[in-house]
C-alpha cells in the first residue's frame, strides 16, 4: 500500500498568516495521462471531510482561492494564505492513484 | 443536489454483522462510484471499498475477508456488509463520491 506522510502545523497560528502543509508518499503519484493523483481534504470539527483540492492542484468546486496545492511525484504542499476562522479543523491528503486509497495521518490546524 | 446519506444501527454486538445503507440522490449509481470510509473516534480516515459505476467493487485488503459491498440502482442505494465486527470497528461510517461525502453514521460495537 502507498503510505502518506504529513508534517505537523506551530500551532496556534495567528489570524491572517499563511500556512503550509506538507504531505509525501511513498510512491509517485503520477500517471502516465499527465495527473496527479493526490487529494485534499479539510474537516471542520463535527463535520464530514470536504474535498479542497484535486489532481495536486486543481481546486474543487466552491473552494476558496486562499487554497493552493502544489509538488512534485511525492512529496506536495497545501498553502493557506491568510488563515481565518473557518479554516479550523484537521487536513489530510489522499492518494487516488491506486487501491485501497490512502489517506495520511491529518495536520491540525488551530487559530490563535 | 447530489447527496448522500447513511443509515444504519448505531449499536453492534461483537462477533455480529454490520449493515450500513447509503441513499444517494441527485446523481445516478450507474453513473457515478461510491465509496465507503470510515473513521475511529478521534483518529484519521481510512478507504474501506468501492462500487463502481458498472457494478464493479474493490476492497481494501485489510478488511477483504469481511466486507461486501452491493447496490440497488432501482432505489438509489449501496450497502456495506461486514461481518465480526470487534470493538475496533467502532468508528464513523461515512459513504462518499469524493466530492461530495455523507453526514457519516456512528457505529459503536459493545456488548
Amino acid at each position: 500500500d502507498i503510505v502518506m506522510t504529513q508534517g505537523a502545523l506551530p500551532n496556534p497560528v495567528p489570524s491572517g498568516e499563511s500556512v503550509s502543509i506538507t504531505c509525501r508518499s511513498s510512491k509517485s503519484l503520477l500517471y502516465s495521462d499527465g495527473k496527479t493523483y493526490l487529494n485534499w481534504y479539510l474537516q471542520r470539527p463535527g463535520q464530514s471531510p470536504q474535498l479542497l483540492i484535486y489532481w495536486m492542484s486543481t481546486r474543487a468546486s466552491g473552494v476558496s482561492d486562499r487554497f493552493s496545492g502544489s509538488g512534485s511525484g511525492t512529496d506536495f504542499t497545501l498553502k493557506i494564505s491568510g488563515v481565518e476562522a473557518e479554516d479550523v479543523g484537521v487536513y489530510y491528503c489522499q492518494q487516488g492513484l491506486e487501491f485501497p486509497w490512502t489517506f495520511g495521518g491529518g495536520t491540525k490546524l488551530e487559530l490563535k | 443536489q447530489v447527496q448522500l446519506k447513511e443509515s444504519g444501527p448505531g449499536l453492534v454486538q461483537p462477533s455480529q454483522t454490520l449493515s450500513l445503507t447509503c441513499t444517494v440522490s441527485g446523481f445516478s449509481l450507474m453513473d457515478y462510484s461510491v465509496h465507503w470510509v470510515r473513521q475511529p473516534p478521534g483518529k484519521g480516515l481510512e478507504w474501506m471499498g468501492r462500487m463502481k459505476y458498472d457494478g464493479d467493487t474493490y476492497y481494501n485488503s485489510a478488511l477483504k475477508s469481511r466486507l461486501s459491498i452491493s447496490r440497488d440502482t432501482s432505489k438509489s442505494q449501496v450497502f456495506l456488509k461486514m461481518n465480526s465486527l470487534q470493538t475496533e470497528d467502532t468508528a464513523i461510517y461515512y459513504c462518499t463520491r469524493v466530492f461530495y461525502w455523507g453526514q457519516g453514521t456512528l457505529v459503536t460495537v459493545s456488548s
